[in-house]
């Protein structure tokens, strides 16, 4: 079952533009992780965050992350055409674990960066 | 490239047939992930193999079987295949407690 569920479905934004996605979830979390996928190919990890921090940065990348919420956000600042993907927030619910990889993914975010 | 590779990248099976589908992890990594992609969907986890031995599981039916392989490589099959089955499977190898690093993915079609 999808635990996340992301907002908008879809965005389309011009180039220069800063793209926001939205992602909530439902139960207690040890981390929130961010990944890019390229017409339905492999998923590239972009920032992990975890579940006692609030903002991370990296590179044109800002993750938020609200506990009490369950939610968190990505921006992309000054988007460019290469950054056209789909971008899925995961959640990753195993405190204490020995391995970050049983993650409950949201349904994602196609992201359009017109030139 | 992240270094897993995945093979096939596609397949076509018909209602009923057996499949197996491979993935070599990165150099280092002891630990593989399946996920399973439906069009339009988000990845759900089927299982997850450490050092040879299934460390987690998703829900999905028994007919979804795995092994892992001393060099960390890992098989992931399904038994009586469904239509349903239709997806990208995906493939993610990490070492204990770091970031996931993903294959390319076999498109699987059941006719």
């Amino acid at each position: 079952s999808q635990q996340g569920e992301e907002d908008p479905q879809a965005l389309s934004i011009q180039e220069g533009e800063n793209a926001t996605m939205n992602c909530s979830y439902k139960t207690s979390i040890n981390n929130l992780q961010w990944y890019r996928q390229n017409s339905g190919r492999g998923l590239v990890h972009l920032i992990l965050i975890r579940s006692n921090e609030r903002e991370k940065h990296s590179g044109r990348l800002r993750v938020t992350l609200d506990t009490s919420k369950k939610s968190s956000s990505l921006l992309i600042t000054a988007s460019r055409a290469a950054d056209t993907a789909s971008y899925f927030c995961a959640t990753d619910a195993n405190a204490g674990g020995t391995s970050y990889g049983k993650l409950t993914f949201g349904q994602g975010t196609i992201l359009t960066v017109h030139p | 490239e992240t270094g897993v590779t995945q093979s096939p990248t596609h397949l076509i099976k018909t209602r009923g047939q057996q499949v197996t589908l491979r993935c070599s992890s990165q150099s280092g990594h002891n630990t593989v992930s399946w996920y399973q992609q439906a069009l339009g969907q988000g990845p759900q986890f089927i299982f997850q193999y450490y050092r040879e031995e299934e460390n987690g599981r998703g829900n999905f039916p028994p007919r979804f079987s795995g092994l892992q392989f001393p060099n960390y490589s890992s098989e992931l099959n399904v038994n009586a295949l469904e239509l349903d089955d239709s997806a990208l499977y995906l493939c993610a190898s990490s070492s204990p407690n770091e970031k996931l690093f993903f294959g390319s993915g076999t498109q699987l079609s059941v006719l």
